[in-house]
């Protein structure tokens, strides 16, 4: 069984250019994260996706952070404008509900100069 | 007062002895709990899980469960270089949400 896919895997950008992370969940999982880890910290949980619907966005900055998951499967996260500290390790996982145990992608690594 | 906090380590230990990792965690209304390795570089991938009081072995790895002392505990026995990686204590809340400790890196002395 494929496990939960992501790209890109590491994206270097400038300051203030947009960027979007995109993951592709296990096949059948219709619960779907982001999260955001920082060196030496665990992560974040940014929002998190019942199918298509946004369940729980209480920690994505609202105001340069937009995620979206149209369909229910895939599921894409964009900041715009991307600001230095953003740069973090972005992390997508899924879980057949939200009460299931939940497995990771292999992240993308983001560095903002 | 963090939600899950984790003893801050590093932990090294030589190879063949037992590793000890120790959590705590606020919300006493937690239900489900959950121990995910994370090596250098890569995703967290799940080792353990445990729902109720009491211990749950796994071959090498043993976690303990103390509701009434918000407490959950991971013992690696037999540690191995290959254990040589940062253990996040995972605890999902009453809504299911789930929030992570910072880790607690070990090292494994050959």
């Amino acid at each position: 069984e494929a496990g939960v896919v992501q790209s890109p895997r590491y994206k270097i950008i400038e300051k203030k250019q947009p960027v979007a992370f995109w993951c592709n969940p296990i096949s059948g999982h219709n619960t779907l994260y982001w999260y955001l880890q920082n060196l030496g910290q665990g992560p974040e949980l940014l929002i998190r996706y019942e199918n298509e619907e946004a369940v729980d966005d209480s920690q994505l900055p609202k105001d340069r952070f937009s995620a979206e998951r149209l369909k229910g499967v895939d599921s894409t996260l964009k900041i715009q404008p991307a600001e230095l500290g953003d740069s973090a390790v972005y992390l997508c996982a899924s879980s057949f509900s939200g009460k299931e145990t939940q497995y990771f992608g292999p992240g993308t690594r983001l560095l903002v100069l | 007062q963090k939600e899950v906090e984790q003893n801050s380590g590093p932990l090294s230990v030589p190879e063949g002895a037992i590793a000890s990792l120790n959590c705590t965690y606020s919300d006493r209304g937690s239900q489900s709990f959950f121990w995910y390795r994370q090596y250098s570089g890569k995703s967290p991938e799940l080792i353990m899980s445990i729902y109720s009081n009491g211990d749950k072995e796994d071959g090498r790895f043993t976690a303990q469960l103390n509701k009434a002392s918000q407490y959950v505990s991971l013992l690696i026995r037999d540690s191995q270089p290959s254990d040589s990686a940062t253990y996040l204590c995972a605890v999902n809340d009453p809504d299911y949400k789930l929030s992570f400790g910072a880790g607690t890196t070990v090292t494994v002395r050959a």
